[in-house]
């Protein structure tokens, strides 16, 4: 069946150091795709988004890449803070919206 | 926060009881969506609602079932409760149906079914 899935349950990275999450899905009809973090205790929170007709996105501090090639999502954050601390996940949204969420990757930050 | 609050925080049942979760969409937000979230796990898509309608199931069983009411807060429903539906229930809330992605979550529901 089709997944959307993580290569590494944890990170952990130095206050400052850049910080690289990546993740693959399966479905070639994949369009659209969302990361959020998920915070202790929280829902999970929008990121950023890319669509398939885009390699490369920036937001503020994070930038999203999409290889359509290998079917591969990173998410890069830079300057990685002690509040980035989280557990983040890809989602694949396909045509109807709905997102579905990979397993995740827990993200520490050390000061 | 979002806006999007969940009740009860905490809730603890046995194998075979009903339980009802609540959730209090985002003021303007007329869409509820439902998930769960085992531990480790990514969430996983229960339902929707969209205006008291149910607008789009995921692979769980009819024991699990919700309402929408008029003010758009929602209801989960799972009965006959089993071990493995030990896990965080989350509501998310957006406006309207094609613009699901934009979703606002709330805090979680942690059941335990013992």
């Amino acid at each position: 069946g089709e997944s959307v899935g993580l290569h590494l349950p944890t990170l952990s990275v130095q206050e400052g150091d850049n910080s690289i999450i990546n993740c693959a899905y399966s479905n070639s009809a994949s369009d659209y795709f969302i990361w959020y973090k998920q915070e202790s205790g929280k829902g999970p929170q929008f990121i950023i988004d890319i669509r398939s007709n885009m390699d490369k996105r920036q937001g503020q501090r994070v930038t999203v890449l999409l290889n359509k090639t290998v079917k591969h999502l990173s998410l890069q954050i830079a300057a990685t803070q002690p509040g980035d601390s989280a557990v983040y996940f890809c989602a694949d949204l396909g045509g109807s919206y709905i997102p579905t969420f990979g397993r995740g990757t827990s993200l520490i930050v050390h000061p | 926060e979002t806006g999007v609050t969940q009740s009860p925080t905490h809730l603890i049942k046995t194998r075979g009881q009903q339980v009802t979760l609540r959730c209090s969409s985002q003021s303007g937000h007329n869409t509820v969506s439902w998930y769960q979230q085992a531990l480790g796990q990514g969430p996983q898509f229960i339902f929707q609602y969209y205006r008291e309608e149910e607008n789009g199931r995921g692979n769980f069983p009819p024991r699990f079932s919700g309402l929408q009411f008029p003010n758009y807060s929602s209801e989960l429903n799972v009965n006959a409760l089993e071990l493995d539906d030990s896990a965080l229930y989350l509501c998310a809330s957006s406006v309207g149906i094609g613009s699901s992605y934009e979703q606002y979550f709330g805090p979680g529901t942690r059941l335990t079914v013992t």
